[in-house]
């Protein structure tokens, strides 16, 4: 099976434009994760969608938003970009069927590196 | 408070010793996993092992052991015999059942360093 896919791979943009990370799952996962990595911060959960559905948000603000198509492929955007906003970007599908809770395993992808300038 | 407390946080050893990476976790949920993640410098998180918080025992597989302990909240990860390859950080995260759905809980990761 071919691995969570996530394009593009690099992103350099600049402050207060707006950005669009995108995800492909495992085939068959149905639950697709995002976390933003920072040096600072370390890895942070940003949300998670099932069936188009988000069912999960971490602490983040409001520029930060995803969406699920219903091909279980993901969308997250950033807009009005902050130069705290450089991150890797990382993906990460699982089942999603395991039921509430934390019963997943979560495979990731190799992630979106973005530069803010 | 934080939740996952991985207090190494560069190994720097030579191929073909042993090596074990320390994971202290805190949580009031009774329904928990634990997992440990490694991430090489492509960036990738390749997943190791999850362990749920009903099972204490502790696993093998190949070169890497894990050793789960409620009592001391640990979850310590221990590469035998390391490699070249084994250069990478390393990461142990918990999923609490009060956190919701897929929502880790990332340590600040240990950074191993195996030289030749």
């Amino acid at each position: 099976k071919a691995g969570v896919t996530q394009t593009p791979r690099y992103l350099i943009k600049t402050r207060g434009q707006q950005v669009t990370l995108s995800c492909s799952p495992i085939s068959g996962h149905r639950s697709v994760s995002w976390y933003q990595q920072t040096p600072g911060q370390g890895l942070q959960f940003l949300f998670e969608y099932f069936s188009e559905t988000q069912r999960n948000k971490g602490n983040f603000p409001g520029r930060f938003s995803g969406r699920q198509f219903s091909n279980s492929r993901s969308e997250m955007n950033v807009s009005t970009l902050e130069l705290g906003d450089s991150a890797l970007y990382l993906c990460a599908s699982s089942s999603g069927l395991a039921g509430a809770g934390p019963t997943d395993t979560q495979y990731f992808g190799p992630g979106t590196r973005l530069t803010v300038l | 408070a934080q939740k996952v407390t991985q207090a190494q946080t560069e190994i720097s050893v030579v191929e073909k010793e042993d090596v074990t990476l320390d994971c202290v976790y805190e949580t009031r949920d009774t329904t928990y996993y634990l997992f440990w993640y490694k991430q090489p410098p492509s960036g990738e998180l390749v997943f190791l092992i999850r362990r749920n918080s009903f099972d204490e025992q502790n696993e093998i597989s190949g070169r890497y052991s894990w050793n789960f302990q409620k009592s001391t909240s640990s979850f310590n990860f221990t590469i035998t015999a390391s490699q070249v390859v084994d250069s990478a950080v390393y990461f142990c995260a918990l999923s609490e059942f009060s956190g919701g759905y897929n929502k880790l809980i990332f340590g600040a990761g240990t950074r191993l360093a195996v030289h030749p």
